[in-house]
């Protein structure tokens, strides 16, 4: 059973692009949370989405957006890249809604804003 | 962001060592979960809590969720080189959906 697959796993950009991560879920999952962890700040929580619609959002400025395919699968949008956004950007599925149901991050897209 | 409060922030131990970490919080929690991160990769799920009062092991790991829903600890036992690595308490409050709030993290280091 294949595990949480995010891309791509490095990433540099330059200040003012934008940018989208992508996380493949593990199989039957229908839950996919998403986590910025940076030295300073740890890991804190971007968003989560289930059956396609946001359930759950961090405190995180608009330029941070996300969506839900059909097929479970998640993208994340940081437009107007700022220095400050230079981070490993987690995702985590689960079956269900909430972390008794198998949460298991992937490995990371690592963004560099340069 | 609110964080947990995690402690101690490093520890340098000998192979063979146990070693103790805890996380504390003002507010209550429904589950407690601990993490091992390894440079380079995701949080890896290394015990889950679910009751205030509950210990759980997992091999040489004993987790415990604190009494007052507000703390848990993590023990590892007789520490091994691969124990090194970063350890992450989070926890999840019944009004928070799926949302996680993590600790600082715990560095390991093991000293053959």
């Amino acid at each position: 059973k294949a595990g949480v697959t995010q891309t791509p796993r490095y990433l540099i950009k330059t200040r003012g692009q934008q940018v989208t991560l992508s996380c493949s879920p593990i199989s039957g999952h229908r839950s996919v949370s998403w986590y910025q962890q940076t030295p300073g700040q740890g890991l804190q929580f971007l968003f989560e989405y289930f059956s396609e619609t946001q359930r759950n959002k961090g405190n995180f400025p608009g330029r941070f957006s996300g969506r839900q395919f059909s097929n479970s699968r998640s993208e994340m949008n940081v437009s107007t890249l700022e220095l400050g956004d230079s981070a490993l950007y987690l995702c985590a599925s689960s079956w269900q809604e909430g972390p008794n149901y198998g949460y298991t991050f992937g490995s990371g897209t690592r963004l560099t804003v340069v | 962001g609110q964080q947990l409060n995690q402690n101690p922030q490093s520890m340098f131990i000998q192979e063979g060592e146990d070693v103790s970490m805890n996380c504390t919080s003002s507010s209550i929690f429904n589950t407690w979960l601990w993490y091992k991160q390894d440079p380079g990769e995701g949080p890896v799920l290394l015990i889950a809590l679910y009751k205030a009062g509950e210990l759980t092991s997992n091999g040489r790991l004993t987790a415990q969720f604190g009494i007052t829903r507000k703390d848990s600890f993590l023990n590892i036992s007789a520490s091994i080189p691969s124990d090194v690595g970063i350890y992450f308490c989070a926890g999840q409050r019944e009004t928070s959906g799926s949302r996680l709030t993590f600790g600082e993290g715990t560095q390991l280091t093991v000293n053959p």
